[in-house]
């Protein structure tokens, strides 16, 4: 079974700054998909970025970037020059075709940009 | 174009009934899932759907729930016999595709379940 972890329970950062948020992952499949969704107070999850294993190069979204490690099953998401409305909470989830491709989510960072 | 449509967007209702949650997915999806969020948690993946039939049903809890599709279109999650810890929010995503290729899934806004 494949778990996903977020250690990283709240975070906060101030406006403009750049913060990073931290996702550990467990599979023993070789062909996978990694993403990042926000999912702000009207609890709608967007997605915010998507990451193909097969693919060496971190996946970049405007001001959002993933750092994928794949041999350490490590896959971080940068958010650079935070704005007021980046706050929400971050889901890091996993999925492959072992599991129909439905997605296995971490716990969630709850994210507060500051003024 | 429309985006995938849950109703209700809210429902009370009191232990021991049944519920019904219906899920509109994007046109032309062939794939859907079920998937519920208890407050403050992650997503717990329940049911998945290629076109209308189910392959996936490992994530559904008890078999109190059950869930349908039709015409590739529709789907309807139901809970009998409903208790407190039923209480969450249900939410739909649909894909343009299951088992081939990646797997962008579009969320609904969910359905907040409440049971007294």
């Amino acid at each position: 079974a494949q778990t996903v972890t977020q250690s990283q329970p709240e975070m906060s950062v101030q406006e403009a700054e750049t913060v990073t948020l931290s996702c550990t992952y467990d599979t023993s499949e070789n062909n996978y998909y990694l993403f990042w969704y926000k999912q702000p107070p009207s609890r709608q999850m967007i997605l915010v970025i998507r990451q193909e294993a097969y693919k060496q190069q971190n996946a970049t979204e405007n001001r959002f970037s993933v750092n994928f490690q794949k041999a350490a099953k490590s896959f971080s998401l940068k958010i650079s020059d935070s704005q007021l409305g980046d706050t929400a909470m971050y889901f890091c989830a996993f999925t492959g075709p072992n599991s129909g491709y439905a997605l296995n989510f971490g716990k969630g960072t709850s994210l507060l940009v500051t003024p | 174009g429309a985006g995938v449509s849950q109703s209700p967007s809210n429902k009370v209702t009191e232990k021991g009934k049944d519920v019904e949650l219906r899920c509109d997915p994007i046109s032309g999806h062939t794939a859907l899932y079920w998937y519920r969020q208890r407050l403050g948690q992650g997503l717990e993946f329940l049911i998945y759907f290629q076109g209308n039939s189910a392959p996936d049903k490992s994530g559904l809890p008890s078999d109190r729930f059950s869930a349908e599709r039709t015409g590739e279109s529709v789907s309807t999650l139901t809970i009998q016999r409903t208790q407190q810890e039923d209480s969450a929010v249900y939410l739909c995503a649909s894909s343009p595709r299951g088992l081939a290729g990646s797997n962008e899934q579009f969320f609904g806004p969910g359905t907040r379940l409440t049971v007294l």
